[in-house]
């Protein structure tokens, strides 16, 4: 059981947005700023989005993020077939006094 | 360029002890505080650990306090894990990542190694 929660599945179909969301509590997203994470089949994660809504140099513009209370949002805009992959959500937690995980959401492109 | 190139990852039997290695380059090592993470087969991702800058400030997981230890050796630009008391649950792909300050108080992993395979079975 994962601290932050993730919906298991999403899917779209190309050119699609899609929204993946993470929900938390106050002692994680609710104090400290969200990091996405991109897993494409069979290799290591990737930092997709950080600090809520910052994107690194070289990921595309059809990545965003948000944060709201005590949850966050991941859209994915003008899908494409290689942004089929695992995604996951990541917070300082202040009372675990560590980082904790959502428990990934695998993204489909139909 | 970043490099994070983890090392050490075996078939370990349970109740032993397994010592695992990152070799970093491509960055100031002792600027940033680094991380391990672990992926059991099939599942997400699991913070298991963190160091500062300057080992000042050290975390861990609840599933692993006690049993591992994280060390850095700014002079050799390495991390270390060093996993005592091994149980079934520890089996995981080990990923090495560094952080994106030096507090280690910070989920923003910039860079990850391509990860060690542990396996812990009798």
């Amino acid at each position: 059981q994962s601290v932050l929660t993730q919906p298991p599945s999403a899917s779209g179909t190309p050119g699609q947005r899609v929204t993946i969301s993470c929900s938390g509590s106050s002692s994680n997203i609710g104090s400290n700023t969200v990091n996405w994470y991109q897993q494409l089949p069979g290799t290591a994660p990737k930092l997709l989005i950080y600090s809520n809504n910052q994107r690194p140099s070289g990921v595309p513009d059809r990545f965003s993020g948000s944060k709201s209370g005590t949850s966050a949002s991941l859209a994915i805009s003008g899908l494409q077939s290689e942004d089929e992959a695992d995604y996951y959500c990541a917070a300082w937690d202040d009372g675990l006094i560590g980082a904790v995980f959502g428990g990934g959401t695998q993204l489909t492109v139909l | 360029e970043v490099q994070l190139v983890e090392s050490g990852g075996v078939l370990e039997q349970p109740g032993r002890s397994l010592r695992l290695s990152c070799a970093a380059s491509g960055f100031t090592f002792d600027d940033y505080a680094m991380h391990w993470v672990r992926q059991a087969p099939g599942k997400g991702l699991e913070w298991v650990s963190g160091i500062s800058w300057n080992s000042g400030t050290i975390g861990y997981a609840d599933s692993v306090k006690g049993r591992f230890i994280i060390s850095r050796d700014n002079a050799k630009n390495s991390l270390y894990l060093q996993m005592n008391s091994l149980r079934a649950e520890d089996t995981a792909l080990y990923y090495c990542a560094k952080g994106s300050d030096s507090s280690g108080y910070s989920t923003t992993f910039d860079y990850w190694g391509q990860g060690t395979l542990v396996t812990v079975s009798s």
